[in-house]
């Protein structure tokens, strides 16, 4: 799977949009963008994916850029329940069993 | 909404001694997985399992741990004779068929070995 590379930290005040950004220069063509969470001693939360189109639920965006070598993830209007450990994970789909790679991710203080 | 449940919350053992931990993975998924996070570490995955048998493991899983789904609702890790180092958070997770799909996790077992 392709390595990814997000800043170790963010700040953001609450009520503000954070636009959390992901490396992902060496992705292939059949790799997807997944971005998972992990507030403190609470196992890893879905927040959302995709491969090549942008992709919006009720937690967050996704925007991919067009070469697909970056990607942010914007949640609209942090909370101070947001604060957690956000992971940019790359995840080739060859069958449904493919493990997730998590690496340090980006520590996002949501400040009042 | 559906949820991967795990008990117990936090185990402790003595080392040497075997330890089975226990998850209830989302009722229509097919595939499931352990996953661990030694204390201020990163998340590192141990093993898939799909139709009753490990389709993925790491270097991690070796001849002490063990998986199986005994009955149609539950997922276990077995850990033969735990170690010192095995002291973690170990979480379960489960996925739908399909490729894309993503996988949720349970809030996980905290291990620690005496």
């Amino acid at each position: 799977d392709a390595k990814t590379t997000q800043p170790p930290s963010m700040d953001c005040a609450e009520g503000r949009a954070a636009n959390l950004p992901c490396n992902h220069s060496t992705i292939s063509g059949n790799e997807y963008v997944y971005w998972y969470r992990q507030i403190h001693s609470q196992g890893p939360q879905y927040i959302i994916h995709g491969l090549k189109n942008n992709e919006t639920n009720e937690m967050a965006s996704l925007i991919i850029t067009e070469d697909r070598k970056s990607s942010t993830l914007i949640l609209p209007h942090a909370t101070l329940r947001d604060t957690a450990v956000y992971y940019c994970i790359v995840r080739r789909l060859n069958n449904a069993g493919n493990m997730l790679t998590f690496g340090g991710g980006t520590r996002l203080m949501v400040k009042p | 909404e559906p949820e991967v449940t795990q008990t117990p919350s936090h185990q402790v053992t003595q080392m040497g001694q075997e330890v089975i931990l226990r998850c209830v993975p989302i009722s229509n998924h097919l595939y499931f997985y352990w996953y661990r996070q030694i204390l201020g570490q990163k998340v590192e995955f141990l093993v898939s399992f799909y139709n009753n048998e490990i389709s993925e493991k790491s270097e991690i899983f070796d001849d002490q741990f063990s998986v199986e789904r005994p009955d149609g609702s539950n997922f276990t890790l077995k850990i033969r004779s735990t170690k010192l180092e095995d002291s973690a958070m170990y979480f379960c997770a489960s996925s739908e068929g399909a490729p894309n799909q993503p996988q949720h996790f349970g809030d996980g077992t905290r291990l620690s070995i005496l």
